[in-house]
């Protein structure tokens, strides 16, 4: 079956501009992920949805980062007044069910360039 | 707040040599321990998974990795690498009581196999 999804693959923009990222999770997939892997390192938690609603945000770095889940299914990431230290990949995963022996499977990322 | 440790940011090796990397993790309870791979221009997959039992754990390709609890470790092992397995591999962790099942990942590895 299909993975998880991402568009789009590249995402360039100027500081202070407002972008929106986008995840297609694995069909039946309940819980939703954001990451964020920075040059150089390993990828950082954002944002967890359970369903509809953001179980968990305290990866945000900061309130001009924002994530909707509104069907339970497609999630946007939406970053306001891009910063260049907003450059990175943005990693979305999706599970079959939180917690326990739940695997998380990733999608492609989006590269996001800030100039 | 839990943390992985990789201490080998990078690895060269010859093909059919021994690999064995490196992984360390802090967390004040019962965890699991994920392997992830990823390969040049693909997106993050799994290579193996421990959540209870035997602490011995065999993924795909041949590696496994082996569980010591009293070393709070995780090390990555495979007899004989190949060309193939050139990549950047992560080592992440996550709770048993964390609900949301979020991961932290180490820094990685990223090894290159000479053919």
């Amino acid at each position: 079956g299909a993975g998880v999804s991402q568009t789009p693959s590249n995402k360039v923009t100027e500081k202070g501009k407002y972008v929106e990222l986008r995840c297609d999770p694995i069909s039946g997939h309940t819980a939703l992920y954001w990451y964020r892997q920075s040059l150089g390192q390993g990828p950082e938690f954002l944002i967890y949805f359970q369903g509809t609603g953001a179980a968990d945000d305290s990866g945000l770095p900061n309130d001009r980062f924002f994530a909707v889940r509104p069907e339970g299914s497609v999630s946007t990431l939406k970053i306001q007044r891009t910063e260049r230290g907003d450059s990175a990949v943005y990693l979305c995963a999706s599970s079959f069910r939180q917690g326990g022996t739940s695997t998380q499977y990733f999608g492609p990322g989006t590269r996001l360039t800030v100039l | 707040a839990q943390s992985v440790s990789q201490h080998n940011h990078h690895v060269i090796l010859s093909e059919a040599a021994s690999l064995e990397l490196g992984c360390n993790y802090s967390y004040g309870g019962t965890v699991n321990l994920f392997w992830y791979v990823q390969y040049p221009g693909q997106h993050l997959q799994l290579l193996l998974k421990y959540f209870s039992g035997d602490p011995l754990v065999k993924g795909i390709k041949g590696f496994e990795a082996e569980f010591i609890k009293s070393k709070f470790s995780f090390n990555l092992r495979k007899p004989s690498v190949q060309w193939s397995d050139t990549a950047e591999y992560f080592c992440a962790v996550t709770g048993h009581n964390n609900a949301g099942n979020m991961l932290t990942f180490g820094g990685g590895t990223r090894l290159m196999v000479k053919p």
